[in-house]
């Protein structure tokens, strides 16, 4: 069975430095998410992503973020300079159409020193 | 105001016994859909079961079934024969529209009991 699949499955990295979460959504799917989980706390929306482009971000999603569909397949989200408060499980998650369920990836545990 | 509501920190069922989470929702798009995903202890979250707001009946998958009713708002999950293997943490999450994001509820931690 397809599955949405995420790398690496933890990070530890320095504040301050630049991370890139990877995910691989189920092939023929067509809408791509991003969501975190500080340890703890309820799932959070950051982005959605569809044709190639943003078509929702949240509040939580600033400058210091990015997502990118490189090549067809990968899609990832970059955080520039992180902060200790961006610790935190990163899903991405993916759905075919607008009306389908959203599958999700086992999580990017991220943790920033 | 918060869109789903999941009252029910953390829940106990005998192992074979049925269990209930409770989830409540707010909005005023008539096209919406409820989702209920487990989430373990390593962290995944599973897809579990969906209810479109159009449905005419409540969704069914295997021991799970979602007790849908619409004019209170309501989206309970009912875990049938539970098994200590469903021992986890369950969301509640809305979708308003299509293709947009999921707001997810707290969540309820359930414990089976042997």
């Amino acid at each position: 069975e397809p599955e949405v699949t995420q790398t690496p499955s933890h990070q530890v990295t320095q504040m301050g430095q630049e991370v890139i979460l990877r995910c691989v959504p189920i092939s023929n799917h067509l809408y791509f998410y991003w969501y975190r989980q500080i340890l703890g706390q309820k799932v959070e929306f950051l982005v959605s992503f569809y044709n190639n482009e943003i078509s929702e971000k949240s509040e939580i999603f600033d400058d210091q973020f990015s997502v990118e569909r490189p090549d067809g397949s990968n899609f990832t989200l970059k955080i520039r300079s992180t902060k200790l408060e961006d610790s935190a499980m990163y899903f991405c998650a993916s759905q075919f159409g607008a009306a389908d369920t959203q599958y999700f990836g086992p999580g990017t545990r991220l943790t920033v020193l | 105001a918060q869109k789903i509501t999941q009252t029910q920190p953390g829940m106990f069922v005998q192992e074979k016994e049925a269990v209930t989470l409770d989830c409540t929702y707010d909005t005023s798009d008539p096209s919406y859909g409820l989702f209920w995903y487990k989430q373990p202890s390593s962290g995944e979250m599973i897809f579990l079961i969906y209810q479109g707001s159009y449905d005419q009946q409540n969704a069914t998958e295997g021991r799970y079934s979602l007790n849908f009713q619409k004019a209170r708002k309501s989206a309970n999950l009912v875990i049938s024969a539970s098994q200590l293997g469903d021992s986890a943490m369950y969301f509640c999450a809305m979708r308003e529209g299509r293709g947009n994001k999921l707001v997810f509820g707290a969540g309820t931690i359930l414990r089976v009991k042997s």
